[in-house]
């Protein structure tokens, strides 16, 4: 059973707030992601981190920021939401296994946002 | 450049029919992973399987099976004898030089 966990499920806020989607896992796992998905359609890698202080942007452009203080919480922050931004967001976590290896990834539940 | 390829958008079929979703994969690495994961209408994705290049053997987990084929850059997913509860959307993903790239997804239905 994956251990990693998404708040809030649902979010809905007007435009220009400031926003906090947060992701924790208990595995232990090195590995962090934050994907943007709409409902059903293809997945969008926008950061990711391989540890505590490392962060990478993605392949997809976001305007979010993330954090990696913590290796169990990996927290995306987004400082003033617009329409565009509404979408979901999929945390996901991995053991590190070396060079060239992408262990199984645990996904969470997902945020589902709608900025107004 | 890595990259994966699921063609078929969306299929539906009736309930204990076989199906079968494509997932075709560009990489020029000679070591990398295959997975997929299915995403149900609750929006969580689910991982169902992870294969490494070196591992061509076919897999067999209930009513669910994998060929994986190097020669076609191939690693298609069949579900025998479908059921209601098989609908999701599916992606195949391929992990290579430390990216993880997922393919477009197939909305499989399958009609009661």
């Amino acid at each position: 059973e994956a251990d990693i966990y998404q708040t809030p499920r649902y979010l809905v806020i007007g435009t220009g707030k400031k926003i906090t989607l947060e992701c924790s896992q208990t595995m232990g796992h090195d590995k962090m992601y934050w994907y943007q998905q709409d409902p059903g359609m293809e997945l969008h890698l926008i950061h990711y981190s391989y540890g505590v202080n490392s962060t990478e942007k993605g392949d997809l452009s976001s305007e979010s920021t993330v954090s990696r203080i913590r290796t169990e919480h990996f927290p995306l922050t987004l400082e003033s939401a617009r329409p565009s931004h509404t979408s979901q967001y999929l945390c996901a976590s991995s053991e590190y296994k070396g060079a060239g290896s992408t262990g199984e990834l645990f996904f969470g539940e997902g945020s589902r946002l709608t900025v107004l | 450049a890595q990259k994966v390829t699921q063609a078929q958008t969306e299929i539906s079929v009736v309930e204990k029919e076989d199906v079968t979703l494509d997932c075709v994969y560009e990489t020029r690495d000679t070591t990398y992973y295959l997975f997929w994961y299915k995403q149900p209408p609750s929006g969580e994705l689910v991982f169902l399987i992870r294969r490494n290049s070196f591992d061509e053997q076919n897999e067999i987990s209930g009513r669910y099976s994998w060929n994986f084929q190097k020669s076609t850059s191939s690693f298609n997913f069949t579900i025998t004898a479908s059921q209601v509860v098989d609908s999701a959307v599916y992606f195949c993903a391929l992990s290579a030089a430390q990216k993880l790239v997922f393919g477009q997804g197939t909305r499989l239905t399958i009609n009661p």
